[in-house]
């Protein structure tokens, strides 16, 4: 069973500044997909970034941008010129593709992001 | 286009009574997830369909839960004989194609017991 690990409950950062938050997970798999959600207040999650295991550049998307640390089982995430819209809870997930269907998410716990004005 | 629609967004039942989610996916969308997210945590997986095939059921965890996709389109989540530990937001997601590579989420449904 795949597990995912998120470290910290809770971060606070100015404005502007740049914040990583952590993600560990613990799988046998070799081909896999990792990604990180973000959940404002109003609930709905939205997809940030996504990495493909066999990937061995790091994904980004304009702030947003990952370390992926295959070997070492790590995969955080980078916020760059953070902004108050970013203040939310934000979930590693993990997931295997297969072939004739899917696994689903394995989420982590999260961790509540506030960005201060 | 229009998202992942769920209704209600709010429900509020009584200890035992039977209740039912739906789920509204995104047009032509193949797969469909439930998940289950209890207060604090991450959501939690549930079930898959890929059209109206429920190909995964593992993560339902009692035979009091009952999820269906008849036509392939919208979902119905039901739970029967609701208990207190059922509370939780209960979140739908669809993806494009099988597998469920990218995921979209709906609003959710808060289900309160009491």
């Amino acid at each position: 069973a795949q597990t995912v690990t998120q470290s910290q409950p809770e971060m606070s950062v100015q404005e502007a500044e740049t914040v990583t938050l952590s993600c560990t997970y613990d799988t046998s798999e070799n081909n896999y997909y990792l990604f990180w959600y973000k959940q404002p207040p109003s609930r709905q999650m939205i997809l940030v970034i996504r990495q493909e295991a066999y990937k061995q550049q790091n994904a980004t998307e304009n702030r947003f941008s990952v370390n992926f640390q295959k070997a070492a089982k790590s995969f955080s995430l980078k916020i760059s010129d953070s902004q108050l819209g970013d203040t939310a809870m934000y979930f590693c997930a993990f997931m295997t593709p297969n072939g004739g269907g899917a696994d689903g998410l394995t989420f982590g716990k999260g961790t509540h992001l506030i960005i201060q004005p | 286009g229009a998202g992942v629609s769920q209704s209600p967004r709010y429900k509020v039942a009584k200890r035992g009574q039977d209740v039912a989610l739906r789920c509204d996916p995104i047009s032509g969308h193949v797969s469909l997830f439930w998940y289950q997210q209890a207060l604090g945590q991450g959501p939690e997986f549930l079930t898959y369909f890929q059209n109206e095939a429920q190909l995964d059921k593992s993560g339902l965890p009692s035979d009091r839960f009952f999820a269906e996709r008849p036509e392939g389109s919208v979902s119905t989540l039901k739970i029967q004989r609701t208990q207190q530990e059922d509370s939780a937001v209960y979140l739908c997601a669809s993806s494009l194609k099988q597998g469920g590579y990218e995921q979209y989420f709906g609003p959710g449904t808060r289900l309160t017991v009491t």
